[in-house]
């Protein structure tokens, strides 16, 4: 049982170049959700999903898509990376409702120049 | 709306004596009020979570949290730290709202410290 994981670890980036991350889950978790955590703040949602199948914005979705094609795995794509997208992208999932425990991936650490 | 303060950026303590972490929150509702855990270079954990059952939750590793309404608050302790609970800690609230459109909102978090 892996949990939460997250491909890949790092990565550099030019401006303007895309990329896509890749989030897994083994639990047959419902709910999946992209977070980037910046420096002296706290985590925020870019986008979520509640199933195989859909998708919806969170706090900071502009320049991110997601897609849920498989009910274990959940894509984050920059189409157009910007040096503001340098961040830790951090993958989770839950059972059901999102007040349920969310069990976070380790994080993809992005440096776009 | 909801939010959540974290008092303190950065608590130093030594290895012993008790941690104390302070969160403070703001929410419409009903909250559900968790406290999760970062260690270096890894992804966040869950501690424990308060959802309206005991106002004094217990998690692991010793650590424990009371809910006070009164005091909008939800401050995380540990009678004894311990090396090993060196990280970065993270006070998360989430309202029940009516409406069903919940969400979570993170503090900015609070790096600890364990002095030798």
């Amino acid at each position: 049982n892996a949990g939460v994981t997250q491909t890949p670890k790092f990565r550099v980036l030019k401006t303007g170049q895309s990329m896509t991350l890749l989030c897994a889950q083994d639990m047959n978790h419902e709910y999946m959700y992209w977070y980037r955590q910046d420096p002296g703040m706290g985590l925020r949602l870019i986008h979520y999903s509640v199933g195989e199948g859909t998708t919806a914005k969170g706090e900071v979705p502009d320049g991110y898509n997601v897609s849920r094609l498989k009910k274990q795995n959940f894509l984050l794509g920059l189409e157009s990376a910007a040096p503001s997208q340098t961040s830790v992208y951090f993958c989770a999932s839950s059972y059901s409702r999102v007040v349920e425990t969310q069990y976070f991936g380790p994080g993809t650490r992005l440096l776009v120049l | 709306a909801q939010s959540v303060t974290q008092l303190d950026s950065h608590v130093s303590v030594s290895e012993g004596t008790p941690v104390l972490l302070r969160c403070n929150y703001s929410s419409s509702y009903s909250p559900s009020l968790f406290w999760y855990v970062q260690h270096p270079n890894k992804g966040l954990q869950l501690l424990l979570k308060y959802t309206s059952a005991a106002t004094l939750v217990k998690g692991i590793n010793g650590f424990e949290a009371e809910f006070k309404k009164s005091e909008t608050s939800f401050h995380l302790t540990k009678p004894s730290a311990h090396m090993s609970d060196a990280a970065e800690y993270f006070c998360v609230v989430s309202d029940r709202a009516m409406s069903g459109n919940e969400k979570l909102t993170f503090g900015t978090g609070t790096r600890l410290t364990i002095i030798p």
